[in-house]
């Protein structure tokens, strides 16, 4: 169990839909990332956020966007979903995303498994 | 974007048998590499992260090299036991963000 946790573990929506996926960081982790699987793909990097602010962004689409709240829980907010939109999101934290941070161990939630029909 | 390859894509071994897998990153701008651990239905498990050139790690009977002038990291199982059977990934940071780029992972599977 890496502490981290993300909510909900299935999710099964139609396409058109806007689903919210949900983290929560380690205790003390101040940095938040997100992580897409697909089929065909491995993990890519979707967006990063650090202590409520934005950090760094990947290959995340216009149709997706997150949040980090004061309480350092994340969302991933999905919309005007599409069937290829289908895949497992991962949630990581870690301590810090400064220059000591690209060192930093992330530690991986279990993941939410979205099917879009 | 950046080029992280790992080789074997997948490797059938029997129990006792060592063996060792490849990751192969951009030598240039380098911050530190990661290994994970990713069994099937589970989330990866972070075994290494490795910053210097020449840096060597363990962690039971799991092992890491790194050579960071050429662009590669070894990681050696030795022993393999089934339960060692999952998916091995390296990631590379890409800029002081820390923001993650996996390679495409070799998959271990060990048979009694």
């Amino acid at each position: 169990d890496s502490g981290v946790t993300q909510t909900p573990k299935h999710l099964i929506t139609a396409t058109g839909q806007r689903v919210t996926l949900r983290c929560s960081p380690r205790s003390g982790d101040l940095s938040v990332y997100w992580y897409q699987q697909s089929l065909d793909q491995g993990l890519q990097f979707l967006i990063q956020y650090y202590n409520g602010e934005e950090r760094a962004k990947g290959n995340i689409l216009e149709r997706f966007s997150a949040q980090q709240f004061p309480d350092l829980h994340s969302e991933l907010n999905l919309s005007s979903l599409e069937l290829g939109d289908s895949a497992l999101y991962f949630c990581a934290s870690s301590a810090s995303p400064l220059t000591s941070g690209i060192a930093d161990t992330q530690y991986f939630g279990p993941g939410t498994r979205l099917t879009v029909l | 974007i950046l080029n992280v390859e790992q080789s074997p894509q997948s490797l059938h071994v029997q129990e006792g048998d060592s063996t060792n897998f490849t990751c192969s990153f951009p030598s240039s701008n380098f911050y530190a590499l990661h290994w994970y651990r990713w069994e099937t239905a589970k989330s990866p498990e972070a075994l290494f992260v490795m910053t210097l050139n020449g840096d060597e790690k363990k962690k039971g009977r799991i092992s890491a090299t790194l050579n960071t002038k050429e662009g590669y990291s070894y990681l050696y199982i030795k022993g393999s036991q089934p339960e060692d059977s999952a998916t091995y990934l390296c990631a590379f940071p890409y800029r002081a963000g820390n923001m993650l780029t996996f390679g495409g992972g070799t998959r271990l599977m060990v048979k009694p």
